[in-house]
């Protein structure tokens, strides 16, 4: 069984400041994904950045990047830069290659001050 | 189409009323899921289609819930004799389907808010 832990349940950023959202993940396959999704009010799911167990490299999407310690079995997000438009809840998941069934972390919900 | 295009977007049903809720995938996509989201809460998983197939339907609650998928592309998800804990926001989701060594990513729908009055 594959489980999603996000710590934060809410948390306020400061306009144009950078923000680490927690995600912590428990999983016993060897190969698997790890997905960030975005969810504002409108209720709209979206995909923001992906990073596979075997990537190397963190993950970097514009503004968004992933910090990811697979011996911790970690993957934070990264917000540079925020915007008022970031406000909004985060979820974290995780994928195995077979299926595909995304489970997902409680999120956090992201306010972004003026 | 362009995105995952969920209808209808909002249904208010009396109790005990079926209620059909119908998901159309980016096409090209052969995997199809169905998630539920009720107030303030996560994303809970429903039921997975490969094709026109369900491998993995252990998410779904009760045998009031059922889905099917025609044609490899539209599915529908039905709930009969309603409850009131069905509330909830059912969000679908597509993607390029099993297969390989790496997941896939899921691209979602908008959802359709159903509430149970």
């Amino acid at each position: 069984a594959q489980k999603i832990t996000q710590t934060q349940p809410g948390m306020f950023v400061q306009e144009k400041e950078a923000v680490t959202l927690d995600c912590t993940y428990d999983t016993s396959d060897q190969s698997y994904g790890l997905f960030w999704y975005k969810q504002p009010s409108s209720g709209e799911m979206i995909f923001l950045i992906y990073q596979g167990s075997y990537d190397e490299q963190n993950a970097t999407e514009g503004r968004y990047s992933l910090n990811f310690q697979k011996a911790r079995k970690s993957a934070n997000l990264v917000i540079s830069a925020s915007q008022l438009g970031d406000s909004a809840m985060y979820f974290c998941a995780i994928s195995k290659a077979a299926g595909n069934k995304l489970t997902f972390g409680g999120g956090t919900r992201v306010l972004v001050k003026p | 189409g362009a995105g995952v295009s969920q209808s209808p977007s909002n249904k208010v049903t009396e109790k005990g009323k079926d209620v059909e809720l119908r998901c159309d995938p980016i096409s090209g996509h052969t995997a199809l899921y169905w998630y539920r989201q009720s107030l303030g809460q996560g994303l809970e998983f429903l039921i997975y289609f490969q094709g026109n197939s369900a491998p993995d339907k252990s998410g779904l609650p009760s045998d009031r819930f059922s889905a099917e998928r025609t044609g490899g592309s539209v599915s529908t998800l039905t709930i009969q004799r309603t409850q009131q804990e069905d509330s909830a926001v059912y969000l679908c989701a597509s993607s390029l389907g099993a297969g390989g060594d790496l997941p896939r990513t899921a691209f979602f729908g908008q959802g359709t808010r159903l509430t149970v009055v």
